[in-house]
């Protein structure tokens, strides 16, 4: 167990539709990344939030967007779904703002019909 | 953009067998990681590299970062049913995309008991 926890684990839905995946990271972690991992795909880089501010932005869709509180529990949120979308939503956090050391949440699968 | 380069891409070995596998890439990392990733289930760090000819052991496993920086090499001794899995190895995106992590197309290992 990483200690970093996301809900649903599972989420089923329809094209159009709007969805959000949180994330909690590791207690006393600042960062979060959000990475997208489509079948038979590498982990694709989204996002990264530190302290409640934007870090970093990869291959993110302007679709997409994401938040972190000051709780630090952070949140995806995917609009205007597609049949591509559907994949596995990982969520990450590190003690600092690097990139090093990420530990993996367990992922959401999505599912677009 | 950086790629990592990981071969071979896929492995299938014989239970007790040792296991080699390597990532390479274009441009010199400062950090080298390794996780792996069992079937829908997020990515476990397994052992993180921070210099030049660094050997790190984890268990059964070891990994080394290149002297070149531009390589890293993961070995498991005595494989074991549990290792099935993919492996990634992974690094900080360089100058411009420092602050996220690039990740290997993974090394699939298979094991036959």
């Amino acid at each position: 167990d990483s200690g970093v926890t996301q809900t649903p684990k599972h989420l089923i839905t329809a094209t159009g539709q709007r969805v959000t995946l949180r994330c909690s990271p590791r207690s006393g972690d600042l960062s979060v990344y959000w990475y997208q991992q489509s079948l038979d795909q590498g982990l694709q880089f989204l996002i990264q939030y530190y302290n409640g501010e934007e870090r970093a932005k990869g291959n993110i869709l302007e679709r997409f967007s994401a938040q972190q509180f000051p709780d630090l529990h952070s949140e995806l949120n995917l609009s205007s779904l597609e049949l591509g979308d559907s994949a596995l939503y990982f969520c990450a956090s590190s003690p600092h703002g690097g990139p090093y050391e990420q530990y993996f949440g367990p992922g959401t699968r999505l599912t677009v019909t | 953009g950086q790629q990592l380069n990981q071969s071979p891409q896929s492995m299938f070995i014989q239970e007790g067998e040792d296991v080699s596998m390597n990532c390479t890439s274009s441009s010199i990392f400062n950090t080298w990681l390794w996780y792996k990733q069992d079937p829908g289930e997020g990515p476990v760090l397994l052992i993180a590299l921070y210099k030049a000819g660094e050997l790190t052991s984890n268990g059964r496993l070891t990994a080394q970062f290149g002297i070149t920086r531009k390589d890293s090499f993961l070995n498991i001794s005595a494989s074991i049913p549990s290792d099935v899995g993919i492996y990634f190895c992974a690094g900080p995106g360089g100058i411009q995309g420092a602050q996220k992590l690039v990740f290997g197309q993974g090394t699939r290992l298979t094991i036959n008991p």
